[in-house]
């Protein structure tokens, strides 16, 4: 009964480093999504995969990229990483079939920092 | 595209006190609309959704919300806060058909006083 599962937790980087940051779900769940969260931000979007296969920007998506790589994988990746980019990140899921399945499952989130 | 905006950056309740969180979303339909919570280094957990029909729903932990169309409004209420409900809460919002990702508000952190 994991439900979504991020790696690492934590992560400290040197700016220009890369990294990528994993998620799985074991839901079943269609569509997937990474957040960065920061304070007095909130949530924002970075990029989501709205079912297997595809992958779509969202709204601060520089800097980041992601491959969904099967159903219940979603992967981002930070290819030369900025102190900007110091976050926590969250990973989510959520069925994918409209209406009243509609919302997400959180993974407990990766705390980056980069220096 | 949809936004949400909460209107209270932090608020401090005595324990036992009702609580009235405010969540002001701009959506051009009638939109899903949700409530998470998130206790310090945690992820956030939802608390409460709105799709349609009944306009006061409940929740987990004894938090209802209502939707008023006409504010364009859906605050998050408890009649009794418990020292175990300080966190951080957010509110989001969905659009109807297509993607089913969510804009989110920039959270309450909620303090309460013994």
């Amino acid at each position: 009964n994991a439900g979504v599962t991020q790696t690492p937790k934590f992560q400290v980087l040197k700016t220009g480093q890369s990294m990528t940051l994993q998620c799985a779900q074991d839901m079943n769940h269609n569509s997937m999504y990474w957040y960065r969260q920061d304070p007095g931000m909130g949530l924002r979007l970075i990029y989501y995969s709205a079912s297997e296969g595809t992958t779509d920007k969202g709204e601060v998506p520089n800097g980041y990229n992601v491959s969904r790589l099967n159903k219940r994988e979603f992967s981002l990746r930070l290819e030369s990483a900025a102190p900007s980019q110091t976050s926590v990140y969250f990973c989510a899921s959520s069925p994918g079939t409209g209406a009243t399945n509609y919302g997400y499952t959180f993974g407990s989130g990766t705390r980056l920092t980069v220096v | 595209a949809q936004s949400v905006t909460q209107p209270d950056i932090h608020i401090t309740v005595s324990e036992g006190a009702s609580l009235e969180l405010r969540c002001n979303y701009s959506y051009g339909a009638t939109p899903y609309l949700f409530w998470y919570v998130q206790s310090p280094g945690q992820g956030l957990q939802l608390l409460l959704k709105y799709f349609s029909g009944d306009t006061l729903v409940q929740g987990i932990k004894g938090f209802e919300a209502e939707f008023k169309r006409s504010q364009s409004s859906f605050n998050l209420r408890k009649p009794s806060v418990h020292w175990s409900d300080a966190a951080e809460y957010f509110c989001a919002v969905g659009a109807r058909g297509g993607s089913e990702k969510l804009v989110f508000g920039k959270g309450t952190k909620l303090t309460v006083n013994p």
